[in-house]
């Protein structure tokens, strides 16, 4: 079967401070990943797409400079966010899709606590 | 961009009767309309979708229904169960990439 798995499930961090989650796709090829976040009471913002050798698409309110992401291949993609404030804290998902878009599987996510 | 607007934020009903979840969404080029279940602490599970070819959808007590003229579609789980209690989320993807456009969510609490 097609799973996604985050590390890690939970971090704390000091705020200014940054850190690093990862997301690994087992049993499937996971050309394109996309990256969100579920803040406290709310719902889910795309952070940035990432397609295997293409550009990284940002969305608006979210940059390369606070979320840099790498996706060095079909089965891996890490996101960092620099610099972490408490409005940076909630639930970030990866969200990874196999094939041409038709299906996308979620990986636990990585729930970030900023003090 | 894309905008999925969500309706109710908070449903109760009684286990055994029906519960509706309705969304709307603005571009009409959006062609998928996943609904996702989450429960406490966990990640969203896909739990139904339709594509922009089908009005209609039906997994066991889940049925979805779209009306792509209104730019609307809803989420009918019929003879709830207390498991059905957890946050649903629907969501839209159109044209542009494969981008997912959520909705606000429904905190569903089904009582015993």
């Amino acid at each position: 079967g097609a799973l996604v798995y985050q590390y890690p499930r939970r971090t704390i961090c000091k705020s200014g401070t940054s850190m690093r989650m990862e997301c690994q796709a087992v049993g499937f090829q996971a050309t394109s990943v996309a990256w969100y976040r579920q803040s406290p009471q709310k719902t889910f913002e795309l952070i940035a797409l990432s397609t295997v050798n293409s550009a990284i698409k940002y969305e608006q309110n979210f940059t390369q400079e606070k979320f840099p992401i790498s996706h060095p291949n079909l089965s891996f993609s890490s996101m960092t966010v620099l610099n972490a404030y408490l409005e940076d804290r909630g639930l970030y998902l990866c969200g990874a899709y196999r094939g041409n878009y038709a299906e996308q599987f979620f990986g636990p996510g990585t729930r970030l606590t900023v003090l | 961009g894309e905008q999925v607007e969500q309706l109710p934020s908070i449903l109760r009903v009684q286990e055994g009767s029906s519960a509706s979840i309705n969304c709307s969404y603005e571009d009409s080029a959006s062609n998928y309309f996943p609904w996702y279940k989450q429960e406490p602490g966990e990640n969203p599970k896909l739990i139904i979708d339709i594509r922009s070819n089908m009005e209609r959808k039906q997994i066991q007590e889940l049925i979805v229904l779209l009306d792509k003229k209104a730019k609307r579609f809803s989420l009918h789980i019929t003879d709830t169960q207390p498991g059905d209690s957890a946050m649903y989320f629907c969501a839209a993807r159109g044209n542009a990439g494969a981008k997912l456009t959520f909705g606000g969510g429904t905190r569903l609490t089904v009582r015993p």
